[in-house]
């Protein structure tokens, strides 16, 4: 079975310093790798994808993330963040050649000016 | 991308009533998604919709408690029945356009159930 691990629930972040959402994941066999991001009461919307490839994907908004297959981690990092990126991201995995989405339990990112 | 709307945006509900939430996607998917966020949790798949079968639920989800309709290639509902507090969170909708492809969601549906 597949699980997702999200460690940090709760990151504050001053503005413009560097932040790191960690995450983890369990699976026997290949999978797909998602982060989103969740602003308040919206939807959510894809931040980046690992599907195959270079390890290190670059998303929207500056984000970028790394797939690392020995530790079976996915962090996501920006080096310089803002206000607006206050929000919940959470990182999921599907397997491949299925559509069915695990999601982590999610990291609230505060940003303080 | 694909553009989905989810109606109603919100709700209060009194328990032991139904709710019938609606999606409409802007283009045909094969498969539409329900998925639940209950407060302070993720999200969790309820059911895959298929349309001209019947749904397919994920463990712990029945149909009883989740009908879902799916009559063409851009619309589906989901119904919580006979609600309780229990079933306050946020439901969305989910396509996909190719496996290995992202995910679109709806801006969901805030249920609180009183």
């Amino acid at each position: 079975a597949q699980s997702v691990t999200q460690l940090d629930s709760q990151v504050p972040v001053f503005e413009e310093a560097p932040v790191e959402l960690r995450c983890n994941y369990s699976s026997s066999v290949s999978v797909y790798l998602f982060w989103y991001v969740q602003y308040p009461n919206q939807g959510l919307q894809l931040l980046l994808k690992y599907l195959s490839g270079s390890t290190l994907v670059k998303g929207i908004n500056g984000f970028e993330a790394e797939f690392n297959k020995s530790q079976t981690s996915f962090h996501l990092r920006k080096p310089s963040v803002h206000i607006s990126d206050t929000a919940e991201y959470f990182c999921a995995v599907s397997l491949t050649g299925a559509n069915n989405l695990f999601f982590g339990t999610g990291t609230r990112l505060t940003v303080i000016p | 991308s694909a553009v989905i709307s989810q109606k109603p945006s919100r709700d209060i509900c009194q328990r032991g009533t139904s709710l019938t939430i609606q999606c409409q996607v802007d283009s045909q998917v094969t498969m539409m998604f329900w998925y639940r966020q209950q407060p302070g949790q993720s999200l969790t798949l309820i059911a895959t919709a298929n349309q001209g079968s019947e749904a397919t639920y994920e463990s712990g989800f029945v149909i009883d408690k989740f009908p879902i309709s799916r009559p063409n290639l851009t619309f589906s509902t989901l119904t919580v029945s006979n609600m309780s507090p229990e079933d306050s969170s946020i439901y969305l909708c989910s396509v996909y356009r190719a496996v290995g492809t992202e995910a679109f969601f709806g801006q969901g549906t805030r249920l609180t159930v009183v």
